[in-house]
């Protein structure tokens, strides 16, 4: 079945560690989303990437990193940077261009830092 | 910069109430326009999207919404509520030159039996 997979489920981290998560799809979708959701506030774009080796800043990238070497992976880095990580990541991709369709969304990466 | 806005945050309706939820956005150029939904304990899931033509669409399980451009709004609405339609549900927006899709707040839609 295509889809998109996230992982881990749930991770907990300490205080000053950096943390990787997973995001891989084989939908052969060209762009690739990273949100964060919090209670009260939606989804808050990270980063997005249209196409491998090239990523943007969404709305609040500080304290993350991402790369895109692949057109199937998108893992999201959460620095010792990121005042706030803990959060519920959601990764997403779609078909790409600029006017592109509809995003698929995985079950999500729920981070607590401790 | 492209922004959304959902009025209401937490709705509490009874079975076979009607359900308008609101949405606006500000974006100076074209847009495209989604709902999301997400069940309890499930992934996101797409409800039904505007890109263009006729501005009423119409979704899965019976819900429908109506883009309004002069009132940059894009309404959800449903007839009939049913108790599995409890669930958070999210306007996006996406404007047609920047590949950002940006998410309003979320409304919560309780439905009591």
């Amino acid at each position: 079945d295509g889809g998109i997979t996230q992982s881990p489920k749930y991770l907990f981290r300490k205080e000053g560690q950096n943390v990787t998560l997973s995001c891989e799809q084989n939908l052969n979708h060209d762009a690739m989303y990273w949100y964060r959701q919090d209670p009260g506030q939606g989804l808050r774009l990270i980063y997005y990437s249209q196409i491998v080796n090239d990523f943007q800043k969404g709305d609040i990238a500080e304290g993350y990193s991402v790369s895109r070497e692949k057109k199937e992976s998108f893992p999201l880095t959460v620095t010792s940077a990121q005042k706030n990580p803990t959060a519920f990541y959601l990764c997403a991709s779609s078909i790409g261009g600029i006017d592109t369709g509809e995003l698929f969304f995985g079950e999500g990466s729920r981070l607590t830092v401790l | 910069a492209q922004s959304v806005s959902q009025h209401n945050h937490h709705v509490i309706l009874s079975e076979a109430a009607s359900l308008e939820l609101g949405c606006n956005y500000s974006y100076g150029g074209t847009v495209n326009l989604f709902w999301y939904v997400q069940y309890p304990g499930q992934h996101l899931q797409l409800l039904l999207k505007y890109f263009s033509g006729d501005p009423l669409v119409k979704g899965i399980k019976g819900f429908e919404a109506e883009f309004i451009k002069s009132k940059f709004s894009f309404n959800l609405r449903k007839p009939s509520v049913q108790w599995s339609d409890t669930a958070e549900y999210f306007c996006a927006v996406r404007g047609s030159n920047t590949g950002k899709l940006i998410f309003g707040q979320g409304t919560t839609l309780q439905v009591k039996p």
